[in-house]
C-alpha cells in the first residue's frame, strides 16, 4: 500500500536560497510530524499538525523555518535563507490518530538537504 | 528535560545469535515507548512499541522490555539475520503527546 512520500528526495541549495519540502502522508492520517535528522544522530522533532492545525512548533530552530498543512493532508516545510547548518535529512511522519505523538508514526524516506 | 539515550553506539553479532539493544530514558512520567529500525537512505521503520502499563511485549522475533524502576528499555532480537543490520532507535513520547523524542541510535552489524 501507499506509504508516506516525500519530495524531492535530494535537494542542493546555495546558502541564502529558500527551499520547500513536500510531504504526502498516508491517506486519512490525522497527525503529521516533521523531524530533522543530522548525520549520525536520531531524528529531532520540528513540528506537529493535527489535521490542518499546527499544534506544536516548539522544535522549529528559527523563524526561517515554516510549515503548513492547509487542507489537512499534504504538508510543506519551508526554509528561508538556508544556512549550512540546515543541511540534514528532513523526515515526515504521519499517524492515524489524534495525539499521534504517542502512537505509531509512519515515516517517509526523507529529503536530504545539502546547503553549499 | 526529556531525553532518551542509548548505552552502546555499536553492536556486532553473528548470524543466528540473539541481540539485545539497550536504552535509558530520563522522564519517569513517560507513557509510550517505541523502537524503530533505520536502514541507510531510508526513513525509520516501526519495530515494536510498549506503553507504561506493560513490562514486556512480544512481536515476531522481537521482544521489548520496559523496566520503569530504573527507566530502562531494551529490544531483544532472536536469531539475528544479516537483514537486521541497521541503526536502531528507541524513542519516547513527549508529555504533550505531540512528538517522539529519539535517542542517538545503536548500529547493529550482523555477520554471517
Amino acid at each position: 500500500g501507499a506509504g508516506v512520500s516525500q519530495s524531492p528526495r535530494y535537494k542542493v541549495a546555495k546558502r541564502g536560497q529558500d527551499v520547500a519540502l513536500r510531504c504526502d502522508p498516508i491517506s486519512g492520517h490525522v497527525s503529521l510530524f516533521w523531524y530533522q535528522q543530522a548525520l549520525g544522530q536520531g531524528p529531532e522533532f520540528l513540528t506537529y499538525f493535527q489535521n490542518e492545525a499546527q499544534l506544536d512548533k516548539s522544535g522549529l530552530p528559527s523563524d526561517r523555518f515554516f510549515a503548513e498543512r492547509p487542507e489537512g493532508s499534504v504538508s510543506t516545510l519551508k526554509i528561508q535563507r538556508t544556512q549550512q547548518e540546515d543541511s540534514a535529512v528532513y523526515l515526515c511522519a504521519s499517524s492515524l490518530v489524534f495525539r499521534g505523538g504517542d502512537n505509531e508514526q509512519f515515516f517517509g524516506p526523507g529529503t536530504r538537504l545539502t546547503v553549499l | 528535560g526529556e531525553s532518551v539515550g542509548l548505552h552502546l553506539p555499536t553492536l556486532s553479532v553473528q548470524e543466528g545469535d540473539n541481540s539485545i539493544i539497550n536504552c535509558a530514558y530520563s522522564n519517569s512520567a513517560s507513557d509510550y515507548f517505541i523502537w524503530y529500525k533505520q536502514e541507510s537512505g531510508k526513513g525509520p521503520q516501526f519495530i515494536i512499541d510498549i506503553r507504561s502499563n506493560m513490562d514486556k511485549r512480544q512481536g515476531q522475533r522481537v521482544t521489548v522490555l520496559l523496566n520503569k524502576t530504573v527507566k530502562h528499555l531494551s529490544l531483544q532480537i532472536a536469531a539475528t539475520q544479516p537483514g537486521d543490520s541497521a541503526v536502531y532507535f528507541c524513542a519516547e513520547a513527549n508529555q504533550a503527546g505531540t512528538a517522539l523524542i529519539f535517542g542517538k541510535g545503536t548500529t547493529l552489524s550482523v555477520s554471517s
